[in-house]
């Protein structure tokens, strides 16, 4: 089945600096890749996700960047802020496969004042 | 906060007591999932039900039984469960059940057996 690994397990950052969360997964037919955000005592909200058919996405601070050939993609937050602070989870998955998300273990993301 | 509500959110039983978990969406969603939380694993699928039929039972023991009386509601029924069963519990919908259909999480249940 597909395996998914993500690192770094934390994270700490100053305010302002730019943070990257990199995930490696083992199925080259996976083409779904959403990013979760999980805050305490709350469940994993959708922060972004994307699809095989593109390599980018944006949303304001938050972009991730998907390489098929090396079965990687990342999460790249800029301008970060005390309220990213959070643990945050990749997961992957392939279309007509089942039901599961496959999920990384998480990074926990500290961000410094 | 998102349009899928858990109750309660903390709970805690002892091994013979009998519980139920309640999940609620708002969204109008087709599919619902149980999924299990624990420290340093990755989020672990249990069950899940495509208009109200369930169509995934991925190994989980009997002493966890779901329950989905209509595309709005999941129950998850808990009976003589073990101490390595605490860990927070979370629902979520999404539009059709298939593992490239974004899906959404409610707050989850944090349970304790004691």
């Amino acid at each position: 089945g597909e395996n998914v690994e993500q690192h770094p397990s934390t994270l700490s950052v100053q305010e302002g600096d730019s943070a990257v969360i990199k995930c490696t997964y083992s199925d080259s037919a996976s083409n779904y890749f959403p990013w979760y955000k999980q805050e305490l005592g709350k469940g994993p909200q959708l922060i972004i996700d994307i699809r095989s058919n593109v390599g980018e996405k944006k949303d304001q601070r938050i972009a991730v960047t998907l390489n098929k050939t090396a079965k990687h993609f990342s999460l790249h937050i800029t301008e970060t802020q005390p309220e990213d602070s959070a643990v945050y989870f990749c997961a992957a998955s392939k279309s007509n496969s089942g039901y599961a998300l496959n999920f990384g273990k998480g990074t926990s993301l500290l961000v410094t004042p | 906060e998102t349009g899928v509500t858990q109750t309660p959110r903390h709970l805690v039983m002892g091994m013979t007591n009998k519980k139920s978990l309640k999940c609620e969406q708002h969204l109008g969603h087709n599919a619902m999932y149980w999924y299990k939380q624990s420290a340093k694993k990755p989020l672990e699928l249990m069950f899940v039900y495509s208009l109200e039929e369930r169509v995934e039972n991925n190994s989980v023991p009997s002493r966890f039984s779901p329950e989905c009386p209509n595309s709005s509601h999941l129950f998850l029924h808990l009976h003589t469960l073990q101490p390595e069963d605490s860990a927070l519990y979370l629902c979520a919908s999404s539009q059709d059940a298939g593992s490239t259909d974004t899906q959404y999480f409610g707050p989850g249940t944090r349970l304790t057996v004691l």
